[in-house]
């Protein structure tokens, strides 16, 4: 069965500083992999996705992802912190057959200014 | 419409009350997924809609839970019975075709339900 794990339930950075948010993922197929950002009383919002071709991924307000199979990770980064980025960050797999999304428990980005 | 609604945001129910809650995905989408969100965790999978057809419902985590789309549109939720352990945030997404794996799910804002 897939699963995801976030490590670290709770992540602290300086403005200005880079942004590591950790992601492994298990799953007997091809993945599809997501970062989603879910802001205060909001529903979630995709960052990036990885589905085929180039394993570094880039998304929006300048996040991005590196698909690592033989470490099977989905690490997201982001060279410099800024206020606003400060929200839960779940990371997500897809079956490749079907359409049922299994997500991580989460990371809690706090950004100090 | 702009995105996906739902309604009510929050609902308080006592233990044992029936509620439903709805769903309205971004116009002309054709799959539909329902999560629930409990406190501190990833969402998880409850069921999936394409058009009015329920083709998994796998998530749902007891026979209180029913979801219907019979129009292929609007879809509602409905809990019969609440416990506690229903407490969680409801989330609904819709993605345009399919639901396939390539496709973005956009997600409504959650339906947050207590139950006392």
């Amino acid at each position: 069965a897939q699963s995801v794990t976030q490590l670290g339930s709770h992540v602290s950075v300086s403005e200005g500083a880079l942004v590591l948010l950790r992601c492994n993922y298990s799953s007997s197929v091809p993945p599809y992999l997501f970062w989603y950002v879910q802001y205060p009383n909001q529903g979630l919002q995709l960052l990036l996705k990885y589905t085929t071709g180039a394993t570094l991924v880039k998304g929006i307000n300048g996040f991005e992802a590196e698909f690592k199979k033989s470490e099977t990770s989905f690490h997201l980064t982001k060279p410099s912190a800024h206020m606003s980025d400060a929200a839960e960050y779940f990371c997500a797999v897809r079956e490749t057959s079907y359409d049922k999304v299994i997500f991580g428990p989460g990371t809690s980005l706090s950004v100090i200014p | 419409g702009a995105g996906v609604s739902q309604s009510p945001r929050y609902k308080v129910a006592k233990r044992g009350q029936d509620v439903a809650l709805r769903c309205d995905p971004i116009s002309g989408h054709v799959s539909l997924f329902w999560y629930q969100q409990a406190l501190g965790q990833g969402p998880e999978f409850l069921t999936y809609f394409q058009n009015e057809a329920q083709l998994d419902k796998s998530g749902l985590p007891s026979d209180r839970f029913f979801a219907e789309r019979p129009e292929g549109s609007v879809s509602t939720l409905k809990i019969q019975r609440t416990q506690q352990e229903d407490s969680a945030v409801y989330l609904c997404a819709s993605s345009s075709l399919g639901g396939g794996a390539q496709e973005t799910q956009y997600f409504g804002p959650g339906t947050r339900l207590l139950v006392l």
